[in-house]
């Protein structure tokens, strides 16, 4: 059974720093890319990162790059999301997902890791 | 404003067939494969149909389908669990971004 469990969510100041994991269990990590994919209260879903599956590729939505940095761990199986210079409107809960290897279609979602940057 | 453009809200009683729509560009649904996911009261998304495939445990009362620059999810006889949100995505090559749809809120009456 596919497992995406993510961690290290919290509160934090404006400015400040989180990282996030995601332990992958279920399936071969190291052949799949992944994504972090983020909902802010009362929104939609919004596209976060990607990382290819040897980490040779890293995308970023408009919104978070130069402040979020995406990493993997293929011997851990493990996703990371390094978030500094965090704001107010980062305030979201974050997923990671796992590509199905179809045009970036993600076929299996974490729980989720909620964030609250704020004073 | 999403690249990808779905209806708002749509809504149909129990066992009737209804269809959301996912609109992009060549870029995106032209060229490659959708997915679409279910939220439910806000929590976590679960995949409902992605490509042409049906993931294991989702019932075959869920479909999808493309044409050209449009993608479809059908949900063949609704049923009062499927009340929820849908959102879409594909990856974007123009703009090398993971595109999302603003999410359909369906409702069963």
């Amino acid at each position: 059974e596919v497992q995406l469990v993510e961690s290290g969510g919290g509160l934090v100041q404006p400015g400040g720093s989180l990282r996030l994991s995601c332990a992958a269990s279920g399936f071969t990590f190291k052949n799949y890319n992944m994504k972090w994919v983020r909902q802010a209260p009362g929104k939609g879903l919004e596209w976060v990162s990607h990382i290819s599956w040897n980490s040779a590729t890293t995308y970023y939505a408009d919104s978070v790059r130069g402040r979020f940095a995406v990493s993997r761990d293929n011997s851990k199986n493990s996703l990371f999301l390094q978030m500094t210079g965090l704001r107010a409107e980062d305030t979201a809960v974050y997923y990671c997902a796992k590509d199905s290897g179809l045009g970036g279609t993600l076929d299996y979602w974490g729980q989720g890791a909620p964030v609250t940057v704020s004073s | 404003q999403s690249v990808l453009t779905q209806e708002a809200s749509v809504s149909g009683t129990v066992g009737q067939k209804v269809t959301l729509s996912c609109t992009g560009n060549r870029n995106n649904v032209g060229k490659y494969a959708v997915g679409w996911y279910q939220q439910i009261s806000h929590g976590a998304p679960k995949t409902v149909f992605f490509g042409d495939s049906l993931p294991s445990g989702i019932p075959d009362r869920f479909s999808g389908s493309k044409s050209g620059t449009t993608a479809s999810l059908t949900i063949s006889a609704l049923q009062p669990e499927d009340e929820g949100d849908y959102y879409c995505s594909t990856w974007d090559a123009g703009l090398n971004v993971a595109a999302f749809g603003g999410g359909t809120k369906l409702t069963v009456l």
